[in-house]
């Protein structure tokens, strides 16, 4: 079956570049998303690409693709304290209902 | 404008015991999804309603489950005969007509006692 998976934790300091990294299965996946969870909230849509598309900027976020490889990469520059969160991948595979198949999730850790 | 909705915000019910969780999608969004986001479990898709047609029900874990959406907007997830492996959080998602974002609404926690 469909399998994304991310690395658990990441820790930046204020002020540097993060890059939060995915891998996926499915090479039949149309889009590929990037979803931002606080502690105790729902999750916030970020980005996403479509499959056709390697790179995608939208200020601070830079989402990069290599579909030969599946790979998915969250760039966030200039981190803040505020973006400490987990984040997720999930891609969407028009022959399984629409439904988002999620990574574990990356906890990004911003320190002073 | 109002995002996606839910509740309660948070359940506690005893092993057993039936529970309904609300989701209020986005207004005009014919897509609406139900996930259950648990500790070692990650994130996983439950059921699927878009539109008239007949639901994507692959992702409910038993037949303890069951979801419905009533004039095609609000949506009732049921969970009869509730097991502490049911205690997760709840997530719904909705979908514009010809979109293919969802957009979530803040969860229901699920604790079963």
């Amino acid at each position: 079956g469909e399998d994304v998976e991310q690395s658990l934790f990441l820790s930046v300091r204020e002020g540097d570049s993060s890059v939060i990294n995915c891998t996926y299965t499915d090479s039949s996946s149309t889009y590929l998303y990037w979803y931002k969870q606080e502690p105790g909230a729902g999750l916030q849509l970020l980005t996403y690409i479509f499959s056709n598309m390697d790179m995608k900027q939208d200020q601070r976020l830079t989402v990069l693709l290599n579909k030969k490889d599946k790979h998915l990469s969250l760039r966030i520059a200039d981190t803040q304290t505020g973006d400490s969160a987990i984040y997720f991948c999930a891609d969407k595979n028009t022959g399984t209902a629409s439904k988002l198949t999620f990574g574990t999730g990356t906890r990004l850790q911003v320190t002073l | 404008g109002a995002g996606v909705s839910q509740s309660p915000s948070n359940k506690v019910t005893e092993k057993g015991k039936d529970v309904e969780l609300r989701c209020d999608p986005i207004s005009g969004h014919t897509a609406l999804y139900w996930y259950r986001q648990s500790l070692g479990q990650g994130l996983e898709f439950l059921i699927y309603f878009q539109g008239n047609s007949a639901p994507d029900k692959s992702g409910l874990p038993s037949d303890r489950f069951s979801a419905e959406r009533t004039g095609g907007s609000v949506s009732t997830l049921t969970i009869q005969r509730t097991q502490q492996e049911d205690s997760a959080v709840y997530l719904c998602a909705s979908t514009e007509p010809g979109q293919h974002e969802q957009y979530f609404g803040p969860g229901t926690r699920l604790t079963v006692t």
